[in-house]
C-alpha cells in the first residue's frame, strides 16, 4: 500500500524564521511528488518534483526531491503570518496519495 | 480559467439522513476526483472518474456512498444513510490527463470543498 508520511505534524514559529517541512514516501509507481498549501479553503498547488536533486523555487518557498532516499523537503525562508496553513505532500501515480499534512503557525 | 466549483459549502444533517454534493470541474478536464478529508488527516480518495467512467472506487464505502458523472462533466456524490464518522470535508478535484506517461496529469486543481457535519 502506498504511503506518504509528513513531519512534523505541527509547527509554531515566529515571523522571520526559516522552516523545513519533511515528506517521506513509499509508492509502487512513482511519477511525481507534489506540495500543496491548504488554508481555510481549497488546497492550492505549490510544486511538482519529478527528478532527484533539482530544486524548485518560488519566492521564499523552495523544495527538493531525493529519489534515492525517498523523501522531499519544503523550505520556507523569512516566514510571514500569511504562511500559516497546512502543507500537504502527495506522491504516487494516479491517483495521488496524500500525507496527513504539517500545520504551520507563524506568529508575529 | 474558472476553478472547480462545489456546492453546498456547508451542510449539517442528522445521522441516517441523506446528503448530496455537487462538483463542476475545470472545463476540458477529463479526470475528476472526490476526496474525503477528516479533521487532522490528509485527503483520502473516494472515487476517480475518467470522462464519465469510473477508474478507481476501491475506497468508496459502496453500502452508503454513491457517485456519478453524467456526460463526463458535472459530478454528484451522495451519502445515504449518513453516519457520524462521515463528518468531513468532501473535496472535488480535476486534472487534465494527457496520457499515462505525463507527470503533469498528477497536478490536481481542487474546489473549496463541502464541509459535512453529521449529528
Amino acid at each position: 500500500e502506498d504511503k506518504v508520511v509528513q513531519s512534523p505534524l505541527s509547527l509554531v514559529v515566529h515571523e522571520g524564521d526559516t522552516v523545513t517541512l519533511n515528506c517521506s514516501y513509499e509508492v509502487t509507481n512513482f511519477r511525481s511528488l507534489l506540495w500543496y498549501k491548504q488554508e481555510k479553503k481549497a488546497p492550492t498547488f505549490l510544486f511538482m518534483l519529478t527528478s532527484s536533486g533539482i530544486e524548485k523555487k518560488s519566492g521564499r518557498l523552495s523544495s527538493i526531491l531525493d529519489k534515492k532516499e525517498l523523501f522531499s523537503i519544503l523550505n520556507i525562508t523569512a516566514t510571514q503570518t500569511g504562511d500559516s496553513a497546512i502543507y500537504l505532500c502527495a506522491s504516487g501515480n494516479t491517483p495521488l496519495v496524500f500525507g496527513k499534512g504539517t500545520r504551520l503557525s507563524v506568529i508575529a | 480559467e474558472a476553478g472547480v466549483a462545489q456546492s453546498p459549502r456547508y451542510k449539517i444533517i442528522e445521522k441516517r439522513q441523506s446528503v448530496a454534493f455537487w462538483c463542476n470541474p475545470i472545463s476540458g478536464h477529463a479526470t475528476l476526483y472526490w476526496y474525503q478529508q477528516i479533521l487532522g488527516q490528509g485527503p483520502k480518495l473516494l472515487i476517480q472518474f475518467q470522462n464519465n467512467g469510473v477508474v478507481d472506487d476501491s475506497q468508496l464505502p459502496k453500502d452508503r456512498f454513491s457517485a456519478e458523472r453524467l456526460k463526463g462533466v458535472d459530478s454528484t456524490l451522495k451519502i445515504q444513510p449518513a453516519k457520524l464518522e462521515d463528518s468531513a470535508v468532501y473535496l472535488c478535484a480535476s486534472s487534465s490527463q494527457r496520457g499515462t506517461g505525463y507527470a503533469g496529469a498528477n497536478v490536481l486543481t481542487f474546489g473549496a470543498g463541502s464541509r459535512l457535519t453529521v449529528l
